[in-house]
């Protein structure tokens, strides 16, 4: 009954290689983020859904491409692969798509390597 | 734009010592702040909020007050304990969307 998840936990992959990272929530919220976190633990927002409709898209190469088939799914899938892609990505969501509440719900991410 | 400035870590301190993690913000408008803990291994959670000025967030012995004369919310707990040990983000939601700013980062470690 986890409120976030995400799979896989952990990734290896080699460089040039595509791989997808999933993420599901069952809290009923209606918005859902990525988040990358470097190995200094410095936490940066990809991309924010409202709805299944892209809301924040951060300046991140277009190798990454996001997908929200319905409003409890926010898929992350990326293409060839490069060293610099090693980090933590984390899911979230939360409720509204507007208001100051701003509470995030993470999931407990998904640790990339990449060789 | 938004921006967290948060005390560079890690700090290191014997259990039951007292602890405070600064934290100022740069925002426009009248943002809600938050203090989120990432223990090793796992995603953030919240730890306490304050949605607007002079508001106090506690949460698990751990306190923030909301100060707009000084743009700041620093994190305290009186008396620390081992299992404390985590990293500690600032952060602030002033904009639709939830679009949240986190700051850097600070890592707590807490020693027997």
């Amino acid at each position: 009954d986890t409120a976030v998840s995400q799979t896989p936990k952990y990734l290896v992959t080699q460089m040039g290689n595509d791989k997808s990272i999933k993420c599901e929530q069952n809290l009923g919220h209606d918005t859902m983020y990525w988040y990358k976190q470097d190995s200094k633990k410095f936490l940066k927002i990809m991309f924010s859904y409202n709805n299944k409709e892209l809301i924040i898209n951060e300046t991140v190469p277009n190798r990454f491409s996001p997908k929200s088939p319905d409003k409890a799914h926010l898929n992350l899938h990326i293409n060839s692969l490069e060293l610099g892609d090693s980090a933590v990505y984390f899911c979230a969501s939360s409720q509204g798509g507007g208001g100051n509440s701003g509470e995030l719900f993470f999931g407990e991410g998904s640790r990339l390597t990449v060789l | 734009g938004n921006s967290v400035t948060q005390m560079e870590g890690p700090v290191t301190l014997s259990e039951e010592a007292f602890l405070t993690i600064n934290c100022t913000y740069t925002a426009t408008g009248y943002p809600s702040l938050f203090w989120y803990v990432q223990y090793p291994g796992e995603g953030l959670q919240l730890l306490l909020k304050a949605t607007k000025a002079d508001d106090k967030g506690s949460n698990k012995g751990f306190e923030a007050t909301y100060r707009k004369e000084t743009t700041s919310f620093h994190l305290e707990k009186g008396s620390v304990q081992v299992s404390d040990s985590a990293v500690y983000f600032c952060a602030l939601n002033s904009g639709g969307y939830q679009k949240v700013t986190f700051g850097t980062g600070t890592k707590l470690q807490v020693i027997p």
